[in-house]
């Protein structure tokens, strides 16, 4: 179904921490998931994909887990930057879907020196 | 990577006016289109699917003859708000795949429309 977030929740994190946000996705039907970075006045920026026939995948300072059982997505940023302040969404798409993305609510991402 | 545009960025119009807003894909063909709408503080949500040559599909609760879109070519979709009222003002955005599978989906970089 439709993610809507009246509030996003901020995480808050020190220059070079580790960060860790989190999704929880509501169709079972869906296969395809990808988190975006949004900053403010911008269109998404994809960040990382993994189909659901994977639990866990790795690009450059970012780690994505998939958990099917509790449908439960997260993103992990490794040594967390200052330009990775923004806002981040999971996403979620179905076979078939063609891409039709059904956006999560929303965690907003605080950088602190 | 693939690159879609939107135009314009931002606009401003009278309540009562319609608005046009365009979605290209730059270097690649685009069958379908998806556009979002997100007011400020929240997440996208999807408002239609665009299909060249065909009628777009609604998602529930968008009116269609509020927003009207056209995919009349392979790079282009518009949406147009028509009888624009100050409710209507958000951040649109497009969005293409590049291909039937699901990939990637790429984004525009957005309209900010200010209904006054």
């Amino acid at each position: 179904g439709e993610s809507v977030g009246l509030h996003l929740p901020t995480l808050s994190v020190q220059e070079g921490d580790n960060s860790i946000i989190n999704c929880a996705y509501s169709n079972s039907a869906s296969d395809y998931f990808i988190w975006y970075k949004q900053e403010s006045g911008k269109g998404p920026q994809f960040i990382i994909d993994i189909r659901s026939n994977m639990d866990k995948r790795q690009g450059q300072r970012v780690t994505v887990l998939l958990n099917k059982t509790v449908k439960h997505l997260s993103l992990q940023i490794a040594a967390t930057q200052p330009g990775d302040s923004a806002v981040y969404f999971c996403a979620e798409s179905s076979s078939g879907g063609y891409n039709k993305l059904i956006f999560g609510a929303g965690t907003r991402l605080a950088v602190h020196p | 990577g693939a690159v879609v545009s939107q135009h314009p960025s931002w606009v401003i119009c009278k309540s009562g006016t319609s608005v046009k807003i365009e979605c290209r894909s730059l270097d690649f063909q685009a069958t379908t289109m998806f556009w979002y709408r997100q007011f400020p503080k929240q997440s996208l949500m999807l408002m239609a699917t665009s299909n060249e040559g065909s009628k777009a599909t609604y998602e529930q609760g968008v009116e269609k003859d509020k927003f009207l879109i056209n995919h009349a070519s392979l790079t282009l979709s518009t949406l147009t708000v028509t009888s624009a009222h100050p409710e209507d003002s958000s951040f649109y955005i497009c969005s293409a795949p590049q291909d039937r599978e699901n990939t990637e989906a790429f984004f525009g970089q957005g309209t900010r429309l200010t209904v006054v």
